[in-house]
């Protein structure tokens, strides 16, 4: 089915510890996203990807790093995880969103 | 900073009553869109309002886009179980798809 893919589906870290979502999308969408979901809190956005080769930091972008890798692919990097990283992550793409499945992480 | 305001953030109702969730802010959009989201699955969006004083109808579902575009609501007519799930609006001030989105409203609809 067309849309939005990301992987892994759970994962869980240890603090410090690396890793890397991933996210493709396959609707030639010039835009890409990267949120995370609080109870509470709604979606929050992390970076965005205006077009290839373009990346931006949104309203939370602290501990994250992306790579827009061409059209379809963008990525994000937790460099040394925290607690405080636990959540659910959604990539998105295109102006009117369409959203992955979530990455469901816990940092213990 | 913008904020989306939602309420109610809970719902619990009967089946075939009616309700409505509110968006509100301070801030201008130039569009606003509504999701839904069930458990473990991502947000899938229901309709982007762009017009101040738009309503849009979907099947049972009414949107409606405030004249100042700074607000929104939804209307759903005769709730049915199956309307149950998180139900989030997202704001976009610039057009370029970064959104603000609001806390969710979570609506349980009882048979």
């Amino acid at each position: 089915n067309a849309g939005v893919t990301q992987t892994p589906k759970f994962q869980v870290l240890k603090t410090g510890q690396s890793m890397t979502l991933q996210c493709a999308q396959d609707m030639n969408h010039n835009s890409m996203y990267w949120y995370r979901q609080d109870p509470g809190m709604g979606l929050r956005l992390i970076y965005y990807s205006a077009s290839e080769g373009t990346t931006d930091k949104g309203e939370v972008p602290n501990g994250y790093n992306v790579s827009r890798l061409n059209k379809r692919e963008f990525s994000l990097r937790l460099e040394s995880a925290a607690p405080s990283q636990t959540s659910v992550y959604f990539c998105a793409s295109g102006w009117e969103a369409f959203f992955g499945q979530g990455t469901r992480l816990t940092v213990v | 900073t913008q904020l989306l305001e939602q309420s109610p953030q809970f719902l619990s109702i009967q089946e075939g009553e009616n309700l409505t969730v509110y968006c509100n802010s301070s801030s201008v959009f130039s569009s606003l869109q509504w999701y839904r989201q069930e458990p473990g699955e991502g947000p899938v969006l229901l309709v982007t309002v762009v017009t101040g004083g738009e309503v849009k109808k979907l099947k049972r579902l009414t949107f409606q886009f405030g004249d100042a575009r700074k607000d929104s609501s939804l209307h759903i007519t005769a709730a049915q179980p199956g309307d149950t799930g998180l139900y989030l609006c997202a704001g976009d001030s610039g057009n370029t798809g970064k959104l603000i989105f609001g806390q969710g409203t979570t609506l349980q609809v009882k048979p």
